[in-house]
């Protein structure tokens, strides 16, 4: 079946520009996961969703950093004012429930350049 | 919260040879210890996990080891072969919440 995609799979913007990235999770997975990548580093939890409510936000950066998800499916991270130090790889997971022992599926990532 | 230290960061091996990728984690409640492979240009993929009710789990040529008192644990790849060439992630949890992960392994596999 189909699994985690995320759009675009490439983005280049200018500084102080805004920014939607987008997750479409593997369909009947109500645990959705955002992490950002940074080269050489390990992934930086940023938020997660269980349905369309986010009990934990407290891993974004700053208040630039929005999510959203809607009809307990697509999610967009948007970053506002983009800075160059949010270049990174961004990834989403969903897995069929949240907590302990639910395997996590990744999507391919989108690659955030801020020149 | 969590915190997974992973080593090494880099490590080359000769096909055929073993390659063993250590971590440590600090949250003496974390109970599950998945790792994860990258590929280049891809996201991580769930490998192998272990939950702190058991000591060593194998899967093929590949095993995971757990020691819940000294709060470490390693994964061992046995027999390497080029495939195996990519980074792996060490990530301690017991929560609800998104996992710790370790910052990486690049492994290489020399021919």
């Amino acid at each position: 079946g189909a699994g985690v995609s995320q759009s675009p799979s490439n983005k280049v913007t200018e500084k102080g520009k805004d920014v939607e990235l987008r997750c479409d999770p593997i369909s009947g997975h109500t645990a959705l996961y955002w992490y950002r990548q940074s080269l050489g580093q390990g992934l930086e939890f940023l938020i997660y969703f269980q349905g369309n409510s986010a009990p934990d936000k407290s891993g974004l950066p700053s208040d630039r950093f929005s999510a959203e998800r809607t009809g307990g499916s697509v999610s967009t991270l948007t970053i506002q004012r983009t800075q160059q130090e949010d270049s990174a790889v961004y990834l989403c997971a969903s897995s069929f429930g949240a907590g302990v022992g639910y395997e996590q599926y990744f999507g391919p990532g989108t690659r955030l350049t801020v020149t | 919260g969590e915190n997974v230290e992973q080593h090494p960061s880099t490590l080359s091996v000769q096909e055929g040879d073993s390659a063993v990728i250590k971590c440590t984690y600090s949250d003496s409640a974390s109970n599950y210890f998945p790792w994860y492979k990258q590929e280049l240009g891809k996201g991580p993929q769930l490998i192998i996990d272990i939950r702190s009710n058991v000591g060593e789990k194998k899967d093929q040529r590949i095993a995971v080891t757990l020691n819940k008192t000294a709060k470490h644990f390693s994964l061992h790849i046995t027999e390497t072969q080029p495939e195996d060439s990519a980074v792996y992630f060490c990530v301690g949890g017991g929560g609800a919440d998104g996992l710790t992960f370790g910052k990486g392994t690049h492994l290489i596999i020399q021919p």
